[in-house]
Parts: structure tokens; sequence; C-alpha cells
């Protein structure tokens, strides 16, 4: 198994561009997880999918933030428009069920400038 | 607040011997305690966990004991090995919503040969 697949490993963008990370998580598992670590604030959920469905999304910083998850194997998670405070990095992780153990990707770096 | 604290940012080990990380929680009503690894680049990655009905479980060099009345868990791995040198993070979750995990902010673990 690939484990779970996050892209793009770095990304660099300009203040107010869109910024769209991508995640493919493991086959099987229904449970699908975005963070964000930041120095300041540590591992924070973001969002929290069951079966495709956002179940919990408080962790959502803004209206800035959405993510989707269209079917099993793919989600995403969109910034418009991107700012400077964004920059961290962010973890998509999934688990078989809800409350099982996560496998994270490697994260995608983010820097706004 | 930080409901999850590991209050030492960084640990030096030799090789061999053993290494204790600590994690203290404010909230009795966690219930569920992980311990994930976490190297450079990488997503963090399950180690072991413990349920509140347990002061004790262990899985080959590492142990993790829970003790409720001081809020306090700890994870001991015998014997520190190079490939331990990561960052441990201590995370407490409630039986009712346990797929939102509170995570402590990280022990740097650094074993010297």
């Amino acid at each position: 198994d690939a484990g779970v697949i996050q892209s793009p490993r770095h990304e660099v963008t300009e203040m107010g561009q869109e910024v769209t990370l991508r995640c493919k998580p493991i086959s099987g598992h229904n449970s699908l997880f975005w963070y964000r670590q930041t120095m300041m604030r540590g591992l924070e959920l973001l969002i929290y999918f069951n079966n495709n469905v956002p179940i919990d999304d408080s962790g959502m910083p803004e209206d800035r933030f959405s993510a989707k998850m269209p079917n099993a194997s793919f989600s995403t998670l969109k910034i418009q428009p991107s700012e400077p405070r964004d920059s961290a990095v962010y973890f998509c992780a999934s688990s078989v069920r809800e409350n099982e153990k996560l496998f994270f990707g490697s994260g995608t770096q983010l820097s706004v400038l | 607040d930080q409901q999850v604290k590991q209050n030492s940012p960084s640990l030096s080990v030799q090789e061999g011997r053993i290494s204790i990380l600590n994690c203290d929680y404010t909230n009795s009503m966690f219930d569920y305690f992980l311990w994930y690894k976490k190297y450079p680049a990488e997503g963090p990655t399950f180690l072991i966990s413990i349920s509140s009905i347990k002061d004790k479980n262990e899985d080959g060099r590492f142990t993790v004991f829970l003790n409720k009345s001081a809020k306090h868990l700890s994870l001991h791995i015998v014997p520190s090995q190079p490939g331990d040198s990561a960052v441990y993070f201590c995370a407490a979750s409630f039986m009712d919503s346990n797929y939102q995990l509170i995570w402590g902010a990280g022990t740097k673990l650094i074993i010297k040969p």
C-alpha cells in the first residue's frame, strides 16, 4: 500500500492567489482528516470527513478555507485568497474508521509570500 | 489553553539507555491517549495507545504508563536506538468524539551514539 498521498509536497505562492492541496487516502479507509501544523499552534484539526461527508469543520479558520471529498479516493483543501499567515505544513490523514489510528501523508509545506 | 502539555521541547539520551517522554493533561474527561512519532519531512506515525481503563500498555521496546490521578502519561523506550531520534507527540481524545485528537506540542528525542 502506498499510504496517504499528498500533493504538492511544497507550494510557494503569492498573497491573494488560490491554493489547492490534494490528498489520496488509503484505499478502504472511511475517515479522512485535514490538519495544519504551525510552530505557534502545533497540530490542529481543520476538517473531518466520514464516508466522504464532512462531519466537523469547526477547525476551518475562515471562509477562505474550503474542503471537498467528491469520492472515497480523493480530497482537496482550497485556500482562496491565500494570506501569509496561512503558511504552514498541511497534513492529510486517513483511518479505517473514526476511532482507529491515523495514517498521515507526508504533508504539504505551504509558503505564502 | 493547552489541554495536553509536553513540557520538554527536547531530550537527549545515550544509545542503549532508557528514554522517558512525559505528557500532562488537564481535562479529566479524556479517556484515550496516543503517542505518535514524526521524522523530518514526514507525517506523524502511530506508535502506541492506552485507554483510561488501563495504567500500562506495552509493545516491544515501547511502554506507555498512565497515571489518571496525576493526569500524567509517559512513554518509555528501552533500549533507545538511533532510529528512535524523532519528534514524539502525545495526543488525547474523548470517547464520544474520538476523532477529535488534542495534541501536545511534541518532544524532540535525540539518541546519542
